[in-house]
């Protein structure tokens, strides 16, 4: 089955103590791109990858790092996470941007 | 920088009636469009999407958009809404020249009740 795989999907966490979300795909797409959703806000984009060792910056990507070394796997890391980050966040995935397939989500808590 | 606009941020509406959620966008450059559907604890989905040709597009569960490209709108309508609509939409921009990112709208809240 296709699908983008996040983990954990809940967490809840203390100020400044790293966290990593894996997110992974099976569809083979060059693309893929993190989100936070808040409300009010929609989804805002934090970091996006074009292929395998290609980042680069979304609207939002003070505290979040990431990177690409295999296709498949992309995961957002938070160094050290503040309670500005607490969120529902969104792993995507695509052949060229456009259409987007999504995970989950994962909902963070930083307390 | 493109952007889109969803003026309501909510919508409430009686089961069987019909709906048009409103989306518009600013956009300097050709764009696609899509519409997803949020479900309470859920990802998102596709309902549907605007690459090129007819400008009415029809979606999954009875819904349908129509580009207007003078209005720069990317209106969803459905004649008759059920219960089980009752989510949370977004509409969605995509650049075709810098194909970087699919920017989203703040999202409209579907409310269907009897």
């Amino acid at each position: 089955e296709a699908q983008v795989t996040q983990n954990p999907r809940y967490l809840i966490t203390v100020t400044g103590k790293k966290l990593t979300v894996t997110c992974s795909q099976n569809m083979n797409h060059e693309y893929m791109s993190w989100y936070r959703q808040d409300p009010g806000l929609g989804l805002r984009q934090i970091y996006y990858s074009m292929n395998v060792e290609v980042t680069d910056k979304g609207d939002v990507p003070e505290g979040y790092k990431v990177s690409r070394k295999e296709k498949r796997n992309f995961p957002l890391i938070l160094e050290s996470p503040s309670p500005n980050q607490t969120s529902l966040y969104f792993c995507a995935s695509s052949f060229a941007g456009g259409e987007l397939f999504f995970g989950e989500g994962s909902r963070l808590t930083v307390l | 920088a493109q952007s889109v606009t969803q003026l309501d941020s909510q919508v409430p509406v009686f089961e069987e009636a019909p709906v048009e959620l409103r989306c518009n966008y600013s956009s300097s450059v050709s764009v696609y469009l899509f519409w997803y559907v949020q479900y309470p604890n859920q990802g998102l989905q596709l309902l549907l999407k605007y690459l090129s040709g007819s400008t009415l597009v029809k979606g999954i569960n009875g819904f349908e958009a129509e580009f207007n490209k003078s209005q720069t709108s990317f209106h969803l309508r459905k004649p008759s809404v059920h219960i089980s609509d009752t989510a949370e939409y977004f509409c969605a921009v995509f650049n075709t020249g810098t194909a970087s990112k699919l920017t989203f709208g703040t999202g409209t809240r579907l409310q269907v009740t009897l």
